[in-house]
């Protein structure tokens, strides 16, 4: 069965950094892109960027390029989320979602992980 | 880019009512298009894809419609663990966008 299973929940300052992670179990992890989608309170879900483990191939959204780093690591079918320096606005609910195999939508996501920023 | 635009953004039915959410696209996308179930404090989940296929265990109250620019979502007999928010998206073209999301809610 596949699963995705994020890191926990966040509390963090402006200016921190912050890694969280998505571990992909139940199938070939090397062999579907994943992707991290924002869901900001209240609001409606946003693509991030996306990974494809098996070579670490990375493409970013617009909006998230430059603000943000993706990867993966596939000696531990993990894939990461990275901020150098938080920001207030940073504050959101993150998913990551396995890519279809041939197609470029999500049929499988994981928990989410909160991150609240607070000064 | 694609926009999509979902109407209504909430509604408010019965059990057992048939319920149409809508999801028009700027652009045409054939039928690339899936929609997603989310629950309060929950991921969302993949219902639909290409338009009309149901996916592996959705209940068959769930059907999807449509190609081109218009596409619908309709639940045959609402119950009440159907209350959430649903999301269309568009894989037709980079950047993948998604809808602004229908709530619904049960009476």
């Amino acid at each position: 069965e596949v699963h995705l299973v994020q890191s926990g929940a966040e509390v963090k300052k402006p200016g921190e950094s912050l890694r969280i992670s998505c571990k992909g179990s139940g199938y070939s992890f090397t062999t579907y892109w994943v992707a991290w989608v924002r869901q900001m309170p209240g609001k409606g879900l946003e693509i991030m960027g996306i990974v494809y483990p098996g070579d670490s191939d990375t493409r970013y959204s617009p909006s998230f390029q430059g603000q943000v780093t993706i990867s993966a690591d596939k000696s531990i079918n993990t894939a990461y989320l990275e901020w150098s320096s938080l920001k207030a606005s940073d504050t959101a609910m993150y998913y990551c979602a396995r890519r279809d195999l041939n197609y470029e939508y999500f049929d499988y996501w994981g928990q989410g992980t909160l991150v609240t920023l607070s000064s | 880019d694609v926009q999509l635009t979902q109407s209504p953004s909430f509604l408010s039915a019965s059990v057992r009512d048939r319920v149409t959410i809508s999801c028009r696209a700027s652009h045409g996308i054939s039928t690339y298009l899936v929609w997603y179930q989310q629950k309060p404090g929950k991921a969302p989940k993949l219902l639909i894809y290409a338009a009309s296929t149901l996916q592996t265990g959705v209940p068959s109250r769930f059907s999807g419609s449509g190609s081109g620019t218009e596409f619908t979502l309709t639940i045959s007999s609402l119950q009440p663990e159907d209350s959430a928010t649903y999301y269309c998206q568009q894989f037709n073209s980079n950047p993948l966008t998604f809808g602004g999301g229908t709530k619904v809610e049960i009476k």
